[in-house]
């Protein structure tokens, strides 16, 4: 499809576990996010991407959370030593270009499950 | 860190019900957006604002700005259960590509 997808759509590991997730964004879009977001919150803003460089990391909780873009396109998020409190929807979204007034288009999201 | 309040934060209503929800913060921002967001699925953005005053309309919702742009509404006229879903507002500051979402409104349209 043309949208933004992300894999998987829900996962489930225990607690210490290391987990992927992995984030496609629309084709020609330069810029990449991630959000989290609690049951009943609104998304919390991870980190942005423009291209292949982190411009900003600065909503990542702490350093258990890693992610990367290496080609500009695709972007994995990292959760080391995972805790039940990482466990949330996590979103991924693409816009043509950074900038707040550009359209942001979300993915379904990944359920991760701590258990 | 700038903060939006949405209220109600629940709406349950009958179809064909006029409903209004709000978003405040006391922060000024540069654009404001509303999106909806399905169970199992990602926000869908339905609206950008910039202007102070502005208002615009989707069929049959409208999104007003408040002139001080620290405020925003979304009126929705007939609400039908194809309305139902979760209503969030998010707004960036000056060139912030961040977006700062409020909580959101969690609206049921009932047949």
């Amino acid at each position: 499809g043309a949208g933004v997808s992300q894999t998987p759509s829900n996962k489930v590991t225990e607690k210490g576990k290391y987990v992927e997730l992995r984030c496609d964004p629309i084709s020609g879009h330069t810029a990449l996010y991630w959000y989290r977001q609690s049951l009943g919150q609104g998304p919390e803003f991870l980190i942005y991407f423009q291209g292949t460089g982190a411009a900003d990391d600065s909503g990542l909780p702490n350093d258990r959370f890693f992610a990367v873009r290496p080609e500009g396109s695709v972007s994995t998020l990292k959760i080391q030593r995972t805790e039940r409190g990482d466990s949330a929807v996590y979103l991924c979204a693409s816009s043509l270009k950074g900038g707040s007034n550009q359209p942001q288009h979300f993915g379904d999201g990944t359920r991760l499950s701590i258990l | 860190t700038q903060l939006l309040e949405q209220s109600p934060q629940f709406l349950s209503i009958q179809e064909g019900e006029n409903l209004t929800v709000y978003c405040n913060s006391s922060s000024v921002f540069s654009s404001l957006q509303w999106y909806r967001q399905e169970p199992g699925e990602g926000p869908v953005l339905l609206v950008t604002v910039v202007t102070g005053g502005e208002v615009k309309k989707l069929k049959r919702l409208t999104f007003q700005f408040g002139d001080a742009r620290k405020d925003s509404s979304l009126h929705i006229t007939a609400a039908q259960p194809g309305d139902t879903g979760l209503y969030l507002c998010a707004a960036g500051g000056g060139s912030n590509y961040k977006l700062t979402f409020g909580k959101g409104t969690l609206l049921t349209v009932n047949p």
